[in-house]
């Protein structure tokens, strides 16, 4: 089944100690991308990735890093959380055109005390 | 730069009323333009799209008509469902470029039966 994967779910985590949010898919797709959701705000573009070993920020980059080692890995790492970065978090795949959806992965929950 | 202005909600509607969300954009080029679903607790899914003026996407009884000359893209449904009760978010994609999705704030409806 095509789909994209991330893990954990869910997280609670205290200010300052560093968190992996993981993201996978299984569909070849070129590019990736991190978006955040916000009550009020809608989704917002953190980073994103054109291709292995190319990524870019997005419109709400600081305070994320990402690395694209591999095609079907896309990691969102924060290295020191703060309670401003307590959001909805979606990784999303294409297969990098402007005619194609893009697919979403389930959400992480993300809550920082 | 590109933007999404849909209407505000929420919207409270009776099964099998009709339904329009409004959306408007603005953006240089000719984006494609998407409407996405977020049921509850899930992540976000394409529910239609369209690549270029004039253009009807449909799905699941809904439609929206890409048009160029009002820079809109309603989405309509003619008689709504319990089942229909989620947020919709229309959505741009640029073409070319960071292949990024820019997002309306999301309409949050409910039915009721």
């Amino acid at each position: 089944e095509a789909q994209v994967t991330q893990n954990p779910r869910y997280l609670i985590t205290v200010t300052g100690k560093k968190l992996t949010v993981t993201c996978s898919q299984n569909m070849n797709h070129e590019y990736m991308s991190w978006y955040r959701q916000d009550p009020g705000l809608g989704l917002r573009q953190i980073y994103y990735s054109m291709n292995v070993e190319v990524t870019d920020k997005g419109d709400v980059p600081e305070g994320y890093k990402v690395s694209r080692k591999e095609k079907r890995n896309f990691p969102l790492i924060l290295e020191s959380p703060s309670p401003n970065q307590t959001s909805l978090y979606f990784c999303a795949s294409t297969p990098g055109t402007s005619l194609y959806e893009q697919y979403f992965g389930p959400g992480t929950r993300l809550t920082v005390t | 730069g590109d933007s999404v202005t849909q209407m505000e909600g929420p919207v409270t509607l009776s099964e099998e009323a009709f339904l329009t969300i409004n959306c408007t954009y603005t953006a240089t080029g000719y984006p494609s333009l998407f409407w996405y679903v977020q049921y509850p607790g899930e992540g976000l899914q394409l529910l239609l799209k369209a690549t270029k003026a004039d253009d009807k996407g449909s799905n699941k009884g809904f439609e929206a008509t890409y048009r160029k000359e009002t820079t809109s893209f309603h989405l309509e449904k003619g008689s709504v469902q319990v089942s229909d009760s989620a947020v919709y978010f229309c959505a741009l994609k640029d073409v070319g470029g960071s292949e990024k999705l820019v997002f309306g704030k999301g309409t949050k409806l409910t039915v009721n039966p």
